[in-house]
């Protein structure tokens, strides 16, 4: 089946740095990739649309600015926060949709960000 | 806009069965998920149900749509450990949208 590779899992990073995440469709091409967070005990928040060569579409109050999205390619996103501060440590989670008639989206096993 | 809602907490003892429910507000729904997430992992899809569906049955699962209550119920029969975990209720609006609004989720404790 489809499968979603995020990279790193997690990652433990100083305020003021920037961090990327990577998201991999490693069997199926993406042209649209999902990006989410995820609060402790608290469900998932779509924070963008990433788009195969064109510019990812933001949820209304996500900064695109400091969560800069790039999906250069049919099987990479990537979502990079910039200026890392400790309210964005967070469980970051990314999808990838296979075109089927059931819009099933295969989901990264995610990766925990820990600001300090 | 859209909200879906779920319990949060769900106990039940290995071999019984579980129920978790969720309800949606969106009437335009036309897929609606269960995910399950393990601990410190992602979300694994496991079922899924069209809207113009009653029911959906996959081995020990059971998928139950009531679509005038807009109320969405996953039944794991001979609930065992390994199915202890969060589950989530999605919904998604339309052909070809792939945006999906998540409850809360539901934490399901097996006791042994």
């Amino acid at each position: 089946g489809a499968v979603v590779s995020q990279h790193p899992s997690w990652v433990i990073c100083k305020s003021g740095t920037s961090v990327k995440i990577e998201c991999r469709s490693l069997d199926f091409q993406a042209t649209t990739m999902f990006w989410y967070r995820q609060f402790p005990k608290q469900s998932l928040m779509l924070m963008a649309t990433s788009n195969e060569g064109s510019k990812a579409t933001y949820e209304q109050g996500v900064e695109k600015d400091k969560f800069l999205i790039n999906h250069a390619s049919l099987t990479l996103s990537t979502l990079t926060v910039t200026s890392a501060h400790p309210e964005d440590s967070s469980f970051y989670i990314c999808s990838a949709s296979e075109v089927s008639g059931a819009n099933v989206l295969t989901f990264g096993a995610g990766s925990r960000l820990t600001v300090l | 806009g859209e909200d879906v809602e779920q319990s949060l907490f769900l106990s039940v003892r290995e071999g019984d069965s579980s129920v978790i429910n969720c309800t949606y507000t969106d009437s335009s729904s036309t897929y609606l998920y269960w995910y399950k997430q393990e601990p410190g992992a992602g979300l694994q899809l496991l079922t899924y149900i069209f809207s113009n569906m009653d029911m959906k049955q996959d081995q020990r699962l059971t998928v139950l749509l009531n679509k005038k209550d807009k109320h969405l119920s996953l039944r794991i029969a001979d609930t065992q450990t390994g199915d202890s975990a969060i589950y989530f209720c999605a919904d998604s609006s339309g052909a070809g949208s792939y945006q999906l609004t998540f409850g809360k989720g539901t934490k399901l404790s097996v006791i042994p």
